[in-house]
């Protein structure tokens, strides 16, 4: 199946610092990807859908101007987590369509201290 | 607007058959997908059904009735490594059919 990258891993930032996280379509062209945000034991939750060359599409009670997307490429989009404090300490996934299948990245476990 | 219902969790030993149920509701239906989730990993695709029947991969199977707006995933012959969290999902016409929503996942526990 087709591979999507997302990067860092694992961060762990001091509050009022941003952190970028980078998901990037390795095999396919991307227009279109998806971040997700992961509780402990929860479900996925949609935070925004990141078009290639405008504006992200943000879910309702995600905010915008903490959740910088940027959807520069084909193959990539990032997620800038600005101001971060503990609360959005959290698992966040990127995703990706090749035809009718999605494929997510590895996920990003970031801490916020 | 959409939402899907599956158990939250579901045990069973090795070597038996599971069956994890999710039912949905959507303003337009455009398939039902099936991810393995793993504590700590991401999601990973394992079946997709558009139209009504089942489809087999190995030791899984998923089904689809799409007049009952039911489906099913099947786990076979299972294994320790089965253990994990398995969700359904759709894409529907508010969605524009581009996004995909959740369900709130079914965890599998799976003893020896």
């Amino acid at each position: 199946g087709a591979v999507v990258s997302q990067h860092p891993s694992r961060v762990i930032c001091k509050s009022g610092t941003s952190v970028k996280i980078e998901c990037r379509s390795l095999d396919f062209q991307a227009t279109t990807m998806f971040w997700y945000r992961q509780f402990p034991k929860k479900s996925l939750m949609l935070m925004a859908t990141s078009n290639e060359g405008s504006k992200a599409t943000y879910e309702q009670g995600v905010e915008k101007d903490k959740f910088l997307i940027n959807h520069a490429s084909l193959t990539l989009s990032t997620l800038t987590v600005t101001s971060a404090h503990p609360e959005d300490s959290s698992f966040y996934i990127c995703s990706a369509r090749d035809g009718s299948l999605a494929f997510f990245g590895q996920g990003t476990r970031l801490t916020v201290v | 607007g959409q939402s899907l219902e599956q158990p939250s969790e579901v045990t069973a030993v090795e070597g038996a058959i599971v069956q994890i149920n999710c039912t949905y509701q959507t303003s337009g239906f455009y398939g039902l997908s099936w991810y393995q989730q793993h504590d700590g990993g991401a999601p990973t695709f394992l079946s997709y059904n558009a139209l009504d029947g089942l489809e087999e991969t190995g030791r899984f199977s998923s089904f689809l009735s799409r007049s009952d707006s039911y489906g099913y995933l099947l786990l076979q012959e299972l294994q320790m490594k089965d253990s994990a969290s398995y969700f359904c999902a759709v894409r529907d016409r508010d969605s524009g059919y581009s996004t995909l929503t959740f369900g709130k996942g079914t965890m599998l526990l799976v003893s020896p």
